[in-house]
Order: C-alpha cells, then sequence, then structure tokens
C-alpha cells in the first residue's frame, strides 16, 4: 500500500526556518517525480513546488522561489521541503503528492499533511 | 503562468440532481487536466486524470470533458456522499501547476 507520511511542521515565527519532511512506503519513491501542494485554513489547495527523480529539475510556484527548497533523497525513500524566511501567509496544511504519468500528469497519492503556522 | 478559474464557486442541489462544475484554463492546456475531490477535513483525492479518464475505483457517475481551455466535471446523479470540493488542477508542461478556486457542492 503506497502511504506518504509527512513531518516538521509547527508554530514558527515570521521570517523563521522550518524544513518539512516526506517519508514514503509501499513504493519506490526514486521512480516518481514528487510534488509538495498547500492549503491555507479555510481556503483553496495551491501547488507549491516539484522535484524530478533524481533532482536534477525543481520547479515552485512564484510566491517561494527563492525562499523555498525541494530536496529529495532517495536512498531513505524521502522528500523535503527546507522553508527560509516564512510569511504569515505561508500559514497552512502542507501536503506531499506523488506524481503519475500515466497518459496525463497528475497526483495520484497524497500525505496527510502537517501544519505550518507563521505566527509571533 | 496559466490561471485556472471554476464555476460556479458552490452550489447546492437535491440527491438524484445532475450537477456540472465548469473550470477555464488562461490558455490551452490540451487535456492535461485533473480533478480532485476534498471531502471536509480530509485529503484532496484524484477523481479524474487527462480531463476524461476515471481514476480507478471512482463511482461511474462522474464524468470528465474538455480539452484546451474549457472542461466539465459531471455528476449525473448525485449521492449525499458526494458533498465535497472540487477542484480542477492544470499540469501542463509539469513545471509549473496550478489549481482552481475550488466548487464546493453542498446536498440540498
Amino acid at each position: 500500500e503506497v502511504q506518504l507520511v509527512e513531518s516538521g511542521g509547527g508554530l514558527v515565527q515570521p521570517g523563521g526556518s522550518l524544513r518539512l519532511s516526506c517519508a514514503g512506503s509501499g513504493f519506490t519513491l526514486s521512480n516518481y517525480w514528487m510534488s509538495w501542494v498547500r492549503q491555507a485554513p479555510g481556503k483553496g489547495l495551491e501547488w507549491v513546488a516539484n522535484i524530478k527523480q533524481d533532482g536534477s529539475e525543481k520547479y515552485y510556484v512564484d510566491s517561494v522561489m527563492g525562499r523555498f527548497t525541494i530536496s529529495r533523497d532517495n536512498a531513505k525513500n524521502s522528500l523535503d521541503l527546507q522553508m527560509n524566511s516564512l510569511r504569515a501567509e505561508d500559514t497552512a496544511i502542507y501536503y506531499c503528492a506523488r506524481i503519475l504519468y500515466r497518459g496525463g500528469i497528475f497526483l495520484d497519492y497524497w500525505g496527510q499533511g502537517t501544519l505550518v503556522t507563521v505566527s509571533s | 503562468d496559466i490561471q485556472m478559474t471554476q464555476s460556479p464557486s458552490s452550489l447546492s442541489a437535491s440527491v438524484g440532481e445532475r450537477v456540472t462544475i465548469s473550470c477555464r484554463a488562461s490558455r490551452g492546456v490540451n487535456d492535461y487536466l485533473n480533478w480532485y475531490q476534498q471531502k471536509p477535513g480530509k485529503v484532496p483525492s484524484l477523481l479524474i486524470y487527462s480531463a476524461s479518464t476515471l481514476r480507478g475505483g471512482v463511482p461511474s457517475r462522474f464524468s470528465g470533458s474538455g480539452y484546451g481551455t474549457d472542461f466539465t466535471l459531471t455528476i449525473s446523479s448525485l449521492q449525499p456522499e458526494d458533498s465535497a470540493t472540487y477542484y480542477c488542477q492544470q499540469s501542463y508542461g509539469a513545471t509549473t501547476w496550478t489549481f482552481g478556486p475550488g466548487t464546493k457542492v453542498e446536498i440540498k
């Protein structure tokens, strides 16, 4: 069974940093592009970043460019999101998700999410 | 960047009714358009990919159509368990993605 479990969320002050992790099981993470998606409280979904299987390609939404870094450790079957210079508007549940290429390109499995709160 | 819009933003319909949700991309995305369902307090889940392909296990009352910039999600006979927010998402180019703002479906 494919499972994704995020960790690392919490309360952080504006300007601070936080590192999120996502542990994959039931599949070989190195075979898949992976993604982070977030959802602010009571709001819609926002795509944050994608990373290729070998980490050679990374893409970000404009609002996090230069502040967030997506990375992966295929040996550990894990995905990370380093978040620096955090702002109140980064407050959200952060989901990691697996990207599947099968005719189309889509997010077929999602983790349960980890809550990040940016507040003083 | 490609912007996504959805209409309506919310709707209320009776059990058994046919429900249609529209999604529009600011420029063509071919059929790189996916639909996700998110029930209250739950994680989003994939419903339809490539505009019209139903994910395995999704009830056949759900269907998707469209190509280019205009897409539709249809629930042919609304059921109580379909109460949720539905999001379209473009994955054109696999580089920068966007979700639509969502459509909240409530049961009358």
